[in-house]
């Protein structure tokens, strides 16, 4: 089975700031890793994803993350937050031999002026 | 463009008083699902469909219904609608190929009342 823990249900940055959202998994096969970013009264887009080879991916908006094998961890980061990056973002796996993503309970980034 | 369609965006309505809530896309996607959001507890899987007349519950079936007649739509019928529905909605579709390792496409979502 896969599961996902995303640490912190709000993250409160100046603009300007480093972003760092955290995510674990866990997966009893190689996983498929996701952040997808949701937007006020939108859908959830897909941000980045790590499926194989490099494992540090970028996704759009400046964002990318790091897929660490041995500490199960797949962390979003951005070395300058803008007020535009105020959303909430979520973490998701599957392992590929299940075609049900799991997903995160969702982190809310909120960016001070 | 690829898209997946949700209609309603808002509806508003009383306890026990049937309503369908339509998903659909144009990415020939096998698998659909639906997703409930409330605040604390992130995204919570309803139904999903592997592929027509193929349907599976989620983590949080009860009180739903869905049905896959047509590969494009996936609709989200509840049969009599209780206020603890009262969420927003979200319709994902993504392919099963291998080459698109689950990305999910999301829906705009359905803010649902029921009063």
């Amino acid at each position: 089975a896969q599961s996902v823990t995303q640490l912190g249900s709000h993250v409160s940055v100046s603009e300007g700031a480093l972003v760092l959202l955290r995510c674990n998994y866990s997966s009893s096969v190689p996983p498929y890793l996701f952040w997808y970013v949701q937007y006020p009264n939108q859908g959830l887009q897909l941000l980045l994803k790590y499926t194989t080879g490099a494992t540090l991916v970028k996704g759009i908006n400046g964002f990318e993350a790091e897929f660490k094998k041995s500490e199960t961890s797949f962390h979003l980061t951005k070395p300058s937050a803008h007020m535009s990056d105020a959303a909430e973002y979520f973490c998701a796996v599957s392992d590929g031999g299940s075609y049900i993503p799991t997903f995160g309970r969702g982190t809310s980034l909120i960016v001070h002026p | 463009e690829a898209q997946v369609t949700q209609n309603p965006r808002y509806l508003i309505t009383v306890t026990g008083k049937k309503l369908t809530v339509t998903c659909s896309q144009n990415m020939n996607h096998e698998y659909m699902s639906w997703y409930r959001q409330d605040p604390g507890l992130g995204l919570r899987q309803i139904y999903y469909s592997m592929n027509v007349e193929v349907t599976d519950k989620g983590d949080v079936p009860e009180g739903y219904k869905v049905s896959r007649k047509e590969k494009r739509n996936f609709p989200l019928i509840l049969e009599s609608p209780s206020p603890n529905q009262t969420s927003l909605y979200f319709c994902a579709s993504s392919s099963v190929s291998m080459s698109s390792y689950n990305e999910q496409f999301f829906g705009p979502g359905t803010r649902l009342t029921v009063l």
